[in-house]
């Protein structure tokens, strides 16, 4: 079935590091990819999404691109500040779009 | 304007009772999830309301499990002789209208812990 798959944490960086957060999704067609965020105390928001392929989301200095070929939405940031600290969710829309299917979280903290 | 409220914020409960969790999405928002976060798994969808479809409820776990939505806006939860692989933590979100499109706004949960 759908699902998606992202890389596991915690992932630890220094302030003006580079991030990457892996995420590949195994679909039956052409889904609506998604990160969503979870900053400390905080519900899930939308960071950023893609609904077809070569698609490239973006907001607060983060990039997805969605890669049909590597069946992949790989979360990344040129230089992450500590406000960057949270749980970050792949999700792929499903069910014709109607619901969303997620990877477990990947939790990134950032270091002054 | 006020975002998805979830109500309560926290549940104990024993075993075998029933529980009822509450959400207010926003207005105007025609379309309501709900998803259960269970301790070290991702979220799991659960149930969709769109308007005055019939909602989907594939994603329902068991009978036990049954959500209403009354006049197009509050919905209910309600879980039925709780059992302890129950607990978790259940959010709901709405969006301005159904498919993925459309941003998911999503309430800060109801953590439900069965005793």
């Amino acid at each position: 079935g759908d699902s998606v798959t992202q890389m596991e944490g915690p992932v630890t960086l220094s302030e003006e590091a580079f991030l990457t957060i892996n995420c590949t999704y195994t679909a039956t067609g052409y889904p609506s990819l998604f990160w969503y965020v979870q900053y400390p105390g905080e519900g899930l928001q939308l960071l950023l999404k893609a609904t077809k392929a070569d698609d490239k989301g973006s907001n607060k200095g983060f990039e997805a691109t969605y890669r049909k070929e590597t069946t992949s939405f790989h979360l990344e940031k040129g230089s992450v500040q500590v406000s960057d600290s949270a749980v970050y969710f792949c999700a792929q829309g499903a069910g014709n779009n109607r619901k969303l299917i997620w990877g477990l979280g990947t939790s990134l903290a950032v270091n002054p | 304007g006020a975002g998805v409220s979830q109500s309560p914020s926290n549940k104990v409960t024993e075993k075998g009772k029933d529980v009822e969790l509450r959400c207010d999405p926003i207005s105007g928002h025609t379309a309501l999830y709900w998803y259960r976060q269970s301790l070290g798994q991702g979220l799991e969808f659960l149930i969709y309301f769109q308007g005055n479809s019939a909602p989907d409820k594939s994603g329902l776990p068991s009978d036990r499990f049954s959500a209403e939505r009354t006049g197009g806006s509050v919905s209910t939860l309600t879980i039925q002789r709780t059992q302890q692989e129950d607990s978790a933590v259940y959010l709901c979100a709405s969006s301005l209208a159904g498919g993925t499109n459309q941003p998911q706004h999503f309430g800060d949960g109801t953590r439900l812990s069965i005793l």
